[in-house]
Order: C-alpha cells, then sequence, then structure tokens
C-alpha cells in the first residue's frame, strides 16, 4: 500500500495568515493527489484534485501543487470557515489512502 | 446535482452483518465514467477507503477483503455495502461516495452525508 504522510499534524494560525500543509507519499503517485476540508460532523469536501486543480466554487484563496510524491495545500490568506481538518488522498493505485490529517484552528 | 444518501441499520452487535445502501439521485450509477466507492471513519480518527466498484471491476481493501461484499442494483439506482462479523472497530461513519474518472484521476467528489453505524451489544 501507499502510505501518505502529512505535516503538520496540526497548526495554530489567525485569520489573514498564510497556510500550507503539506503530504508526500510513500512512492511516486504522479499528479492522482487530492485535497478535501473536513468540518466536525460532515463529510469530506473535495477542494482540488489532480494536485492543483481547484474545483469548481472553493475559493481562490486555496491552491494545490507538487507531483510525484511531495504535494502541498496552500490557503494564502486564510479566513474563519477555513478552520477544519484537511486531509490528502491519493487514488494512483489501489487501495486508495488517504493521510491523516491536519488541523488547522484558531490561534 | 448528484446527492447520496446513505441508509440502514445504525446499531449492529458484535459478530452480526453491517448493511448499508447509498441511493445515488441526480445521475446514474451505470455510467462507465464514475466509481463508487464506501469511506469510513471511526469516530475522532482517519479516512479509510473501503473500496468501489468502478467499470464492471470490484476492488476491496485487503484489510477487509475477507469481510466485504459490495452489490449494485442498477435498477434502484443504489449500490449496497455489506460487512460480516463485526467487531467494536468497525463502529465508524461509514460514508458512500463517487469518483469522477472523466480525467482518469478519480477523486471522490460526491459525498454521502454519512452514517453513524455502532457495533454494541
Amino acid at each position: 500500500d501507499i502510505q501518505m504522510t502529512q505535516s503538520p499534524s496540526s497548526l495554530s494560525a489567525s485569520v489573514g495568515d498564510r497556510v500550507t500543509v503539506t503530504c508526500r507519499a510513500s512512492q511516486s503517485i504522479t499528479n492522482y493527489l487530492h485535497w478535501y476540508q473536513q468540518k466536525p460532523g460532515k463529510a469530506p469536501k473535495l477542494l482540488i484534485s489532480a494536485a492543483s486543480s481547484l474545483q469548481s466554487g472553493v475559493p481562490s484563496r486555496f491552491s494545490g501543487s507538487g507531483s510525484g510524491t511531495d504535494f502541498a495545500l496552500t490557503i494564502s490568506s486564510l479566513q474563519p470557515e477555513d478552520f477544519a481538518t484537511y486531509y490528502c488522498l491519493q487514488s494512483y493505485i489501489t487501495p486508495f489512502t488517504f493521510g491523516p490529517g491536519t488541523k488547522v484552528d484558531i490561534k | 446535482q448528484l446527492q447520496l444518501q446513505e441508509s440502514g441499520s445504525r446499531l449492529v452487535k458484535p459478530s452480526q452483518t453491517l448493511s448499508l445502501t447509498c441511493a445515488v439521485s441526480g445521475g446514474s450509477i451505470s455510467s462507465g465514467l464514475y466509481s463508487w466507492s464506501w469511506v469510513r471513519q471511526p469516530p475522532g480518527k482517519v479516512l479509510e477507503w473501503i473500496g468501489y466498484f468502478y467499470s464492471g471491476t470490484t476492488y476491496y481493501t485487503p484489510s477487509l477483503k475477507s469481510r466485504v461484499t459490495f452489490s449494485v442494483d442498477k435498477s434502484k439506482n443504489h449500490f449496497s455495502l455489506r460487512l460480516t462479523s463485526v467487531t467494536a472497530a468497525d463502529t465508524a461513519v461509514y460514508y458512500c461516495t463517487r469518483g469522477d474518472c472523466t480525467t482518469g484521476v478519480c477523486p471522490l467528489d460526491y459525498w454521502g452525508q454519512g452514517a453513524l453505524v455502532t457495533v454494541s451489544s
């Protein structure tokens, strides 16, 4: 199985901060990497697919980058509604695997 | 707008079988452009992909393969999950999802609201 790691596991930030979350795969997954936002009691929401494609309706302050084994999700200016847990998912090889998540909370 | 809705037993006794159904509206599960997956999340823990069916193929994650079965009813536009011999470790929120394979990378783009299934006597 491909192992996905994320860092940091949690971070505290203020509204307006620039935030970056990273995701690393145990082997190359080319661009088969997707980012999700999950709020308590809700289903994950797809933000970015194929490493860098912003989903329709997702604010442009979210961006994704990377390929191969190293990826990043950046929020350019953190907004109050962005406090949540962020997960990466690889769909390159079955079984698909998620990262352990990064919780972003208010400083 | 595509919608997915899980239904089924929310309380299951240990050693019994967990059964959930995902009703899909606003789109057809017969389309070969999409995959249909189950994902679970134990309370306070991370997401785990259980498996999918896609283009005539069904795949189960190895850790659950001996206990899980997917089925599809195209006439009702729904698909189902059965997990046998459950234990407390199977207590989780179970999500049904769609994978958009139109570009090949298959992100899970639509999710049901989730169904909390508790395994307890």
